[in-house]
């Protein structure tokens, strides 16, 4: 299994609305990531878990809140976003070991719209 | 993590090969040099990786210039399903950054029949 689940899929809320992003990995990976990615820009790092420990925070807002539970969970949690929130927001997961230098894992991203 | 520089965009012509430069100039010892690409809407796909020497696997070949300062990604045989931004990426790990990837703006490669 090289699959990297994120639900939902697509999630439209309200800016005073509390929502969850979900992102799952089976193959044992330590490391995990968020990305965010508007139309037509690169993917941008905003969060990178080692060993279920944050590692990086690419001084995102704290309206994200990223956690993560387990070895194979990562949740990103969102509140009082803004409509320039709006974007795909990508997980990705790799081995995270320094002696084994291996892909990234990318999931299939949840498009998030903000009203 | 050490920039590297792209062509916007490139066109190939179905069945050919297609081959994406990369300058890495700045890249150090211990980098190594990833290239994913984007299919409209998904999320990126690995292709290949190298340190130092020619790297290829069943999607792709990777050479890497011996001064390791360009790289260039070669699809043999093009097809329409390889039309994607094409991301050159050079990481290494850094304590707990865990080769952290970090995209610049890609090449838009576009496959015609």
């Amino acid at each position: 299994d090289t699959e990297v689940t994120q639900t939902p899929k697509h999630l439209v809320m309200g800016m005073t609305n509390k929502k969850s992003l979900k992102c799952e990995q089976h193959m044992g990976h330590r490391a995990m990531y968020w990305y965010k990615q508007k139309a037509k820009k690169p993917p941008e790092l905003m969060f990178v878990y080692s060993y279920e420990k944050l590692s990086i925070n690419e001084s995102v807002p704290s309206r994200f809140s990223p956690e993560c539970p387990n070895s194979s969970l990562l949740n990103l949690h969102l509140h009082a976003l803004q409509p320039e929130d709006s974007a795909l927001y990508l997980c990705a997961s790799s081995q995270g070991r320094e002696e084994r230098n291996t892909e990234a894992f990318f999931g299939q991203g949840t498009r998030l719209t903000v009203v | 993590d050490a920039k590297t520089t792209q062509p916007t965009s490139m066109d190939c012509a179905e069945g050919r090969a297609a081959n994406l430069p990369c300058n890495h100039s700045t890249i150090s010892g211990n980098e190594y040099v990833y290239w994913y690409r984007q299919i409209h809407s998904q999320g990126p796909q690995y292709i290949i990786h190298g340190l130092k020497n020619n790297e290829t696997n069943e999607m792709a070949s990777l050479i890497i210039t011996e001064d390791r300062k360009s790289s260039t990604l070669i699809l043999p045989h093009a097809t329409l399903r390889d039309t994607a931004v094409y991301y050159c990426i050079v990481t290494g790990y850094s304590g707990g950054s865990n080769y952290k990837l970090t995209f610049g703006k890609g090449t838009l490669l576009t496959v015609n029949p």
